[in-house]
């Protein structure tokens, strides 16, 4: 079946540090793929997708390209703030089964000032 | 619009007990999703529905029933509550319109099973 890992550990980083949060996935067909993010006490919001490979989701400074040779989508944003501190969701999903996404699970981020 | 809406936002069950999960979505979006959270889990989809009259399962579905029998309202069952179930879930609606995919998500209840 199909599955999404995130890498491990909750992540802290000082204002205006790189930031990147890994992501890869495993499939049986050719998904599109998602960055969720949950804001403390929220619900999950989009933050980016990716619908076929080699395309680049792009939202508040922050990215993902899908690259189906190395099954991945990794999060990148160059100057974190206070305000991203949030967790974040990788997920995927098929054209046509718009109620089903498949998480990874999580991965927590802390930015300090 | 409100979005989507989950009533209530905290409960608290005895084992054995049974209680009904609301949540409605405003936007007339034709699927709508349950999920619970857990830690280092992720979300993980319990039950979905792409119309109203049809549902299936998602990849944990044991102790759970829905229906749906308006565009609007999809409520989830717990019909004897186990401490396994203590979790926050989450409703989520989308609509095939557009091609965006994207998913809409409730604020989420917060259930404990003592």
């Amino acid at each position: 079946g199909d599955s999404v890992t995130q890498m491990e550990g909750p992540v802290t980083l000082s204002e205006e540090a790189f930031l990147t949060i890994n992501c890869t996935y495993t499939a049986t067909g050719y998904p599109s793929l998602f960055w969720y993010v949950q804001y403390p006490g929220e619900g999950l919001q989009l933050l980016l997708k990716a619908t076929k490979a080699d395309d680049k989701g792009s939202n508040k400074g922050f990215e993902a390209t899908y690259r189906k040779e190395t099954t991945s989508f990794h999060l990148e944003k160059g100057s974190v703030q206070v305000s991203d501190s949030a967790v974040y969701f990788c997920a995927l999903s098929y054209q046509g089964f718009y109620g089903k996404l498949t998480f990874g699970q999580g991965t927590i981020l802390t930015v300090h000032p | 619009n409100a979005g989507v809406t989950q009533t209530p936002k905290f409960q608290v069950l005895k084992t054995g007990q049974s209680m009904t999960l609301q949540c409605a979505q405003d936007m007339n979006h034709e699927y709508m999703s349950w999920y619970r959270q857990d830690p280092g889990m992720g979300l993980r989809l319990i039950h979905y529905s792409v119309g109203a009259g049809i549902t299936d399962q998602g990849e944990v579905p044991n102790g759970y029933n829905v229906s749906r029998s308006t565009t609007e309202d999809f409520p989830l069952r717990l019909l004897s509550a186990a401490p396994s179930q203590t979790s926050v879930y989450f409703c989520a609606s989308s609509s095939s319109s557009g091609g965006t995919y994207e998913q809409y998500f409730g604020p989420g209840t917060r259930l404990t099973v003592t």
